[in-house]
């Protein structure tokens, strides 16, 4: 069974202070690792996928990165419009179109 | 990207009852999905929902308790039947804009369910 497994599970930065979240992950075969925001009362947004170890994507203060155990979610030089609650995903090779989630980072940025 | 809405919001009902949830999509999709996220726990699907087929379920979610419909590509209903107080979570509603797997999924706000 799909497993993934995010830490911390909570992180205060200082606003500039860069840092890493990680996500882990058990699947039979990867088709793809998905991270996404999720503020409070709201769904959570899309911010990358990542198909293959190696790949790497990027979206103003956020890269994300890929082995084939784990993904990285750097976040350089954050602002406090930064703070939200990230989670990853992962879709597996075979079956149906079903992500398994990561139960989230929770990342407060401090101005 | 697609605009996903949910209704209602939020709602609060007595236990015992059944309480139906919308999702609309702005644009036709093939794959919709629904979602529980219960306090500290991650999203966990409940089941697929496909035009023109029957919705299927994830291991621990059964027709009886969650029925969903999917009469047309940009609207579905998800039921919550026979509602106890473990239901109270927050319940989303989820499309891919394309088939083929590696697709993400897009995600509407949410419905905040509580039991009393």
């Amino acid at each position: 069974e799909d497993q993934v497994t995010q830490s911390p599970e909570a992180l205060r930065l200082q606003e500039g202070e860069s840092s890493s979240l990680n996500c882990s992950y058990t699947v039979s075969g990867l088709r793809g690792l998905f991270w996404y925001r999720q503020d409070p009362g709201k769904g959570p947004e899309f911010l990358f996928t990542l198909y293959s170890a190696g790949e790497e994507k990027e979206k103003e203060r956020l890269k994300a990165t890929l082995t084939k155990k784990e993904s990285f979610l750097h976040i350089t030089a954050p602002k406090p419009e930064d703070s939200a609650t990230y989670l990853c995903a992962v879709q597996e090779n075979f079956g149906n179109e079903k992500l398994t989630f990561g139960t989230g980072t929770r990342l407060t940025i401090i101005p | 990207s697609a605009v996903i809405s949910q209704k209602p919001s939020r709602d609060i009902c007595q236990r015992g009852t059944s309480l139906t949830i919308q999702c609309q999509v702005d644009s036709q999709v093939t794959m919709m999905f629904w979602y529980r996220q219960q306090p500290g726990q991650s999203l966990t699907l409940i089941a697929t929902a496909n035009q023109g087929s029957e919705a299927t379920y994830e291991s621990g979610f059964v027709i009886d308790k969650f029925p969903i419909s999917r009469p047309n590509l940009t609207f579905s209903t998800l039921t919550v039947s026979n509602m106890s107080p473990e239901d109270s979570s927050i319940y989303l509603c989820s499309v891919a804009l394309s088939t083929g797997g590696g697709q993400p999924q897009h995600f509407g706000d949410g419905t905040r369910l509580s039991i009393l």
